[in-house]
């Protein structure tokens, strides 16, 4: 089955700098890749997110960037606020399952 | 709000008991999800369920069972608890019968805590 790796687990910056966040998946047949942004104590909730077709979406602040070949995909933040922090996941779309990501804990300093 | 209701918010209960957790989708939601989610894990996939129908099946345990009923809510079974299973139970619900039709809108999920 569909296997998705995330990395970091946890990443820090200082608000105005980049954020990365990078995932992999396994099964070559995934055609979806979204990401939820989980608050602290609330439900997660989408952000964006890509199909296999295509390999890069933006939404102001936030892209997503998508290799087939390597079979991974990547979340960018740029100029983050400390209303970015947050638990973010990534997920990858296989048949009838959405397998999720391990989650990366993003902090933005002032 | 996503529209998703889930109960109950919270539950408290003792190793070997079964409780039932509750979701209704969004109106016209055909799809309903069940993720696990424990201390500083992920979403653990259980269960998904479209229009009355398994769909599709994570690393849900013997212990745990699902249904969708026909109004379309769905009720999560969990018995024989041990003290693993405390966590936070989400649902979500989708339009289609597939995710990659677009986006998963989850419930506030149910805390579950074993003692």
């Amino acid at each position: 089955g569909e296997n998705v790796e995330q990395h970091p687990s946890t990443l820090s910056v200082q608000e105005g700098d980049s954020a990365v966040i990078k995932c992999t998946y396994s099964d070559s047949a995934s055609n979806y890749f979204p990401w939820y942004k989980q608050e602290l104590g609330k439900r997660p909730q989408l952000i964006i997110d890509i199909r296999s077709n295509v390999g890069e979406k933006k939404d102001q602040r936030i892209a997503v960037t998508l290799n087939k070949t390597a079979k991974h995909f990547s979340l960018h933040i740029t100029e983050t606020q400390p209303e970015d922090s947050a638990v973010y996941f990534c997920a990858a779309h296989n048949t009838d399952k959405l397998i999720f990501g391990t989650g990366t804990r993003l902090q933005v300093f002032p | 709000d996503s529209g998703v209701t889930q109960t109950p918010k919270h539950l408290i209960t003792a190793t070997g008991q079964r409780v039932t957790l509750r979701c209704s989708p969004r109106s016209g939601d055909l799809s309903v999800y069940w993720y696990q989610q424990s201390l500083d894990q992920g979403l653990q996939f259980l269960i998904q369920y479209y229009n009355g129908e398994e769909r599709a099946k994570g690393n849900i345990l013997e212990r745990f069972s699902a249904q969708q009923f026909p109004d379309l809510h769905s009720e999560l079974n969990l018995s024989s608890l041990e003290l693993g299973d405390s966590a936070l139970y989400f649902c979500a619900s989708s339009v289609g019968a597939e995710g990659s039709t677009g986006e998963l809108f989850f419930g506030e999920g149910s805390r579950l805590t074993v003692l």
